[in-house]
Parts: C-alpha cells; structure tokens; sequence
C-alpha cells in the first residue's frame, strides 16, 4: 500500500482556469506537507508548504490540508503554461532533531492548454 | 538557488563496478539525503545524515553506502552497480529546523549496463 498517493494524470486545463491537484496520506502522525514542481529532466522546486489544516494561500497557489480526511491539495489558479509540469506531493514524518523524512507520491502531471 | 552541486551529472557504468556519486554543498546545513527518483516509484530516500559521521538508512538502502566526512560533502557509493540500480539520484539539504524546505540538487543521470 503506498503512503502518498496522487492521480498520475495527465490533469489538462485551459490556460486561465484552476488546477486542481490532489494527494491522500496514509501516516496520521505526518506533520507537514510540502508540494514539489518538477519540469521534465530537473530537479524538484518547492511551491509551498503546509503543516496546520485550512488553507495556505501564496500568489496564484493555495495549499488546503485536511489532517481528518488525511488528504491535501494544491490549487493553481489563472494557470499557465509554463506550470505544465509533474507536481510532486510529500509528506514529512519528520526526524530526530529536525530534518525531513519526506515520502513523495509519484506525481500527478499537469498540462496547460492554450 | 540553493548551493548544491552533484558530480557527476551522467555515469554509464558496467554491472559489478563500484560507483561514487558526490554531493557538496554551500549552505552549512546538517542534514544531507540521497534520494533515487524511478517512473512508477517517485523519489524513494536512500540514506540520510544528520552531522559529520551521522548517516542513517532510509527505505531503499540494500545496495548502497554513504559517508560524510565533512559538513558539505556527502557521498554516496555504490558497492557493486547492477542493473536495478540505474536511476536519478538526487541530492538533498535542510537545516536542522522542523518542517522546512528540503532543497535539491540538479541530480545525477546513472546507468548500469
């Protein structure tokens, strides 16, 4: 059973519409919530975090966490085509002394059509 | 950007050879990682370390080794290279501070033949 799981896509949508991209988790004590980008051949850049339930707003990103239902979201809105790319979800179970221990889905791609 | 650099960026290497990829950092942070990122798998963490000489396994270890014999640099070997091992290695840093950003290198291009 995997611990972080996200629909693989292709997630399509029109330039200028909201994405919605999704991720369910299986580790209650998880305690933060990181969502990754990641374009073909790169390393993975960090949209933004989450650790508390609600709502996350940065620029044209919203991050929504719901600790009880175990899932987080990412919303993208007014969506460009440069932010086609694989969107990674991680989850931070954390580490003895603060450092990261990260378990990634395996991403969901998302295509921005013109 | 943050400053993290891995070498080599593409290695072809032959099946039973030992292999060391290198990660180095600028950024003075404690904890360093080595993830493989595979289709179908994600990024699946390696080993990490915690300080100098501080390493501890993560969930797909069999296989490799790691040292960090100083605070920038940590090393990942690969003792005897087979074919399940051709992958995308990336190297990570974070400060020792709960629930921050986990930076990436620019990942090295493996390929065990």
């Amino acid at each position: 059973q995997k611990e972080v799981e996200q629909n693989s896509g292709p997630l399509s949508v029109p330039e200028g519409a909201i994405a919605s991209l999704n991720c369910t988790y299986s580790d209650r004590g998880s305690q933060s919530f990181f969502w990754y980008r990641q374009y073909s051949g790169k390393s993975p850049e960090l949209i933004m975090f989450i650790y508390s339930n609600g709502d996350k707003e940065d620029g044209r990103f919203t991050a929504q966490l719901n600790k009880a239902s175990q899932y987080v979201s990412l919303l993208i809105r007014d969506s460009q085509p440069s932010d086609s790319a694989t969107y990674l979800c991680a989850v931070n179970s954390g580490l003895t002394g603060g450092g990261n221990k990260l378990t990634f889905g395996t991403g969901t791609q998302l295509k921005v059509e013109l | 950007d943050a400053g993290i650099t891995q070498s080599p960026r593409h290695k072809v290497t032959e099946t039973g050879t030992p292999v060391t990829l290198r990660c180095h950092q600028t950024e003075n942070h404690r904890y360093m990682y080595w993830y493989r990122q595979d289709p179908g798998h994600g990024l699946r963490l390696i080993h990490y370390s915690y300080g100098v000489k501080d390493t501890d396994k993560g969930e797909v270890s069999d296989g490799y080794s790691v040292s960090r014999s100083k605070t920038e640099d940590f090393l990942l070997t690969l003792e005897s290279a087979t074919s399940s091992q051709t992958s995308v290695y990336f190297c990570a840093i974070s400060e020792a501070t709960p629930n921050t950003e986990a930076f990436f290198g620019q990942g090295t291009r493996l390929t065990v033949v």
